[in-house]
């Protein structure tokens, strides 16, 4: 069955707009987390959705956004960019909420 | 607060040689503790969980509560054993995976 797919790949943003990055998890999975990816800081919890409900929040501004949908795709929304936000952006879906979760290949996000 | 340390941010052995990816915790609860693996050009996919005390492509780790560790041990490195790897630890009552830093592993012919 297919994976986790994120779409885009890749995006190039300018400082101040705002970006949406979509997540589809494996055919019945419920849960969908999202993590942001850089150099410096690691892997760093963002969110976690399940039945479109979201559970926890990591330590990241409310600029930062999610929601899912009634069929488990996840979006999130980051707003009003700053460059610090450049960073490969990693969904993984699972089951249920829990850490053994496939991940997809990432949205790699540039702000310019 | 849930944190995790990696020491080492790079690792390098020959093949054929033991390797240990050193992996230390704090979190005041009962950890679950895992390790996942990166391949190069590939997603980021679990290896194994403390729980289950598997053996994954002949990694092992235990964990020690004594010394806050969990650490990933391999007899006999292979050269396709070269990936990043990273430990992480879930807390169950907040639901979320604290990662650590990663250590990126280099097996030499």
């Amino acid at each position: 069955k297919a994976g986790v797919t994120q779409t885009p790949r890749y995006l190039i943003k300018t400082r101040g707009q705002q970006v949406t990055l979509s997540c589809s998890p494996i055919s019945g999975h419920r849960s969908v987390s999202w993590y942001q990816q850089t150099p410096g800081q690691g892997l760093q919890f963002l969110f976690e959705y399940f039945s479109e409900t979201q559970r926890n929040k990591g330590n990241f501004p409310g600029r930062f956004s999610g929601r899912q949908f009634s069929n488990s795709r996840s979006e999130m929304n980051v707003s009003t960019l700053e460059l610090g936000d450049s960073a490969l952006y990693l969904c993984a879906s699972s089951l249920v909420p829990g850490p053994e979760a496939f991940f997809g290949q990432g949205t790699r996000l540039t702000v310019v | 607060a849930q944190r995790v340390t990696q020491p080492e941010k790079l690792l390098s052995v020959f093949k054929g040689a033991p390797v240990e990816l050193k992996c230390n915790y704090s979190y005041s609860g009962s950890p679950e503790l895992f390790w996942y693996v990166q391949y190069s050009r590939q997603r980021l996919q679990l290896l194994l969980r403390h729980i289950s005390r598997e053996s994954i492509k002949g990694f092992t780790a235990d964990l020690n509560k004594g010394e806050t560790s969990f650490h990933l041990k391999k007899p006999f490195a292979q050269e396709e054993d070269s990936a990043m790897y990273y430990c992480a630890l879930y807390n169950t009552n907040a639901g979320k995976s604290t990662f650590g830093d990663g250590t990126t592993l280099t097996v030499k012919p």
